[in-house]
């Protein structure tokens, strides 16, 4: 079956500008998550949804960063007035619930901001 | 292929070491990494060590690097039952794709 999947694949943008960036999870998956991947650097984890809701916000690094999730499927990343420190690769994974279950990874967004 | 090995469970008592213990496959790796998952989270990254260096230290986590035997391990000192947990070891040779094996369930005893 299909698997996560991301959109943009990459997405170059000017300092300022904002970026919205797509998570569609594998149908029937209950949590989905989004991590941060910056050259050389393992993974940061941002925030994660369980159905449209997010527990814990703490993990995004400002307040520039927002994401939701509607309907339980699909979620959208949207970075504002971005800077060239968000240049990275974001990823969402989903998995059946939130707990000890294996995460799914999309193939990630690659953003560059110049 | 690329390939990152590591035992599925580990039961330790609340108060001894915790050793976990992985294995990869590509000697070109850069970084290797140690990742926590606890119930209701998202991979959390530990700690990562540089494949120049042999072991790195933070507080109660000691990693060991074996360049040659490709092994590298966690030990986490005087374990608490806020460690349980999975324990994801990778590796990526710099670049934005990492590797991961399928985890370590860490289970404390009282």
């Amino acid at each position: 079956g299909a698997g996560v999947s991301q959109s943009p694949s990459n997405k170059v943008t000017e300092k300022g500008k904002d970026v919205e960036l797509r998570c569609d999870p594998i149908s029937g998956h209950t949590a989905l998550y989004w991590y941060r991947q910056s050259l050389g650097q393992g993974l940061e984890f941002l925030i994660y949804f369980q159905g449209n809701s997010a527990p814990d916000k703490s993990g995004l690094p400002s307040d520039r960063f927002s994401a939701e999730r509607t309907g339980g499927s699909v979620s959208t990343l949207t970075i504002q007035r971005t800077q060239q420190e968000d240049s990275a690769v974001y990823l969402c994974a989903s998995s059946p619930w939130t707990g000890e279950e294996t995460q799914y990874f999309g193939p990630g967004t690659r953003l560059l901001v110049l | 292929g690329e390939d990152v090995e590591q035992s599925l469970f580990l039961s330790v008592r609340e108060g001894d070491s915790s050793v976990i213990n992985c294995t990869y496959t590509d000697s070109s790796s850069t970084y290797l990494y140690w990742y926590k998952q606890e119930p209701g989270a998202g991979l959390q990254l530990l700690t990562y060590i540089f494949s120049n260096m042999d072991m790195k230290q933070d507080q109660r986590l000691t990693v060991l690097l074996n360049k040659k035997d490709k092994h590298l391990s966690l030990r986490i000192a005087d374990t608490q039952t806020g460690d349980s947990a999975i324990y994801f070891c990778a590796e990526s040779m710099g670049d934005d794709k990492i590797i991961f094996g399928k985890g370590t369930r860490l289970h404390i005893l009282p």
